[in-house]
């Protein structure tokens, strides 16, 4: 079974680009989470998807946002990038709401985003 | 406000020589707390999840138990190939896991 894809791997961005990461869940798995995990900081989140809508959000200002498909694929974009955003960004992946009491989250490998 | 910290930042210890990781916190309503390990470059990894104070869950070297206010990662015996960055999160109300710092382990042969 594959796990959770994320690309790209690497992604080096000028400040005040744009960026997209994207994500594809586990199969059969309906949400999606997206987390940043900054250099010595633990890992914040950002979005949750369910069934194609935003369920929450984490305090992050509205130029991270993001979507989900109808495949259930999650893309995270943001806009105006800062030097601060420059972190390993992580995305996971669940049954639906309920489905998650017993395994938590599967995680990809990261997207590691480097802003210059 | 819900919080969790973890204990110590930073642990390195000899081949065999058995330890315990941290996880304290407050929370309104807790629905799980979860370990995770972490290796560099790489995503959180699920070890376990537990629920209610008293609850213990094993696995090769690693034992996690949890009481009302912390949960505690006692590792046995450990080996190089042990040696990861070691996540707690919580499970509140809102679905998502809330996760702490962590721990560095180091395990030298």
């Amino acid at each position: 079974e594959a796990g959770v894809t994320q690309s790209p791997t690497h992604l080096i961005k000028t400040r005040g680009q744009q960026a997209t990461l994207r994500c594809s869940p586990i199969s059969g798995h309906t949400s999606v989470y997206w987390y940043q995990q900054a250099l010595g900081l633990g890992l914040q989140f950002l979005l949750w998807y369910d069934e194609g809508e935003e369920r929450n959000r984490g305090n992050f200002p509205p130029r991270f946002s993001g979507r989900q498909f109808p495949n259930y694929s999650s893309e995270l974009n943001v806009n105006a990038l800062e030097l601060e955003d420059s972190a390993l960004y992580l995305c996971a992946s669940s049954l639906s709401y309920e489905g998650t009491s017993g395994y938590g989250y599967t995680f990809g490998s990261g997207t590691r985003l480097t802003v210059v | 406000e819900d919080q969790v910290t973890q204990s110590p930042e930073a642990l390195r210890l000899q081949e065999g020589e058995s330890s315990s990781l941290n996880c304290s916190y407050t929370v309104s309503g807790l629905r799980g707390l979860f370990w995770y390990r972490q290796d560099p470059g790489k995503g959180p990894e699920f070890l376990f999840t537990l629920y209610s104070a008293g609850e213990e869950k094993e696995k090769e070297r690693l034992k996690a138990t949890l009481t009302k206010k912390e949960s505690f990662l006692h590792i046995t015996a450990p080996k190089p190939e042990d040696s990861a960055t070691y996540l707690c999160a919580l499970r509140t109300g809102a679905n998502n896991l809330f996760f702490g710092t962590g721990t560095r382990l180091t395990v030298i042969p």
